[in-house]
């Protein structure tokens, strides 16, 4: 069965730099989901969107932002990067807005 | 903010035995979920539970809603060394894209 797809797998910036990271949720899932794991810890939410709309909001960084597109995939475009960002992101999908969860493979950011 | 207590925090057990694990938290929750994750890869859904005092398995793993609501709890039966990862209970409110609050976790091993 088709997963949740993101990409990059691994991206390397600097600090100050920008990145942008992409999700493809799994087919017919209208809901995305986006959490953040640092070493050793559990994934924090960020921010998910319901049918293109903002839905729930985390302790998401104001220099962080996110939107869902029209093929329901999104992405999570992250400025001013710090050292402290250096994380796995996951994003997750569902259907409907209340089905469960499933998540990606994650991407792992390293900043300089 | 919420927060769920997963305990024990690790396990190291041997091949063939039982292993128990536990959730609690200070909150209601509506939809308990239990989530399995290998190093660096995405939490994998292993059980979803959706009412108060609801008992499900998934083949060598049973779990429980509790009545309180505010607490579940995870049993793998014969343990084998593919068990091995990180355990997460995690907690979600009904409403629309609704976050998922995860607990602290609890790493298996599991020795021949």
């Amino acid at each position: 069965a088709a997963g949740v797809i993101q990409s990059p797998r691994h991206l390397i910036k600097e600090k100050r730099e920008t990145a942008t990271l992409k999700c493809y949720p799994i087919p017919r899932h209208d809901t995305v989901y986006w959490y953040q794991q640092g070493p050793g810890q559990d994934p924090q939410f960020l921010i998910s969107f319901y049918e293109k709309m903002q839905s729930d909001k985390g302790s998401i960084p104001d220099r962080f932002s996110a939107q869902q597109f029209s093929d329901y995939h999104s992405e999570l475009n992250m400025s001013s990067l710090e050292l402290g960002d250096s994380a796995l992101y996951f994003c997750a999908s569902s259907l409907g807005g209340w089905d469960e969860q499933f998540f990606g493979p994650g991407t792992r950011l390293t900043v300089l | 903010g919420q927060q769920l207590n997963q305990s024990p925090q690790s396990m190291f057990i041997q091949e063939g035995e039982d292993v128990s694990m536990n959730c609690t938290s200070s909150s209601i929750f509506n939809t308990w979920l239990w989530y399995k994750q290998d190093p660096g890869e995405g939490p994998v859904l292993l059980i979803a539970l959706y009412k108060a005092g609801e008992l499900t398995s998934n083949g060598r793993l049973t779990a429980q809603f509790g009545i309180t609501r505010k607490d579940s709890f995870l049993n793998i039966s014969a343990s084998i060394p593919s068990d091995v990862g990180i355990y997460f209970c995690a907690g979600q409110f009904t409403g629309t894209a609704s976050k998922l609050t995860f607990g602290t976790g609890t790493r298996l091993q599991v020795t021949l």
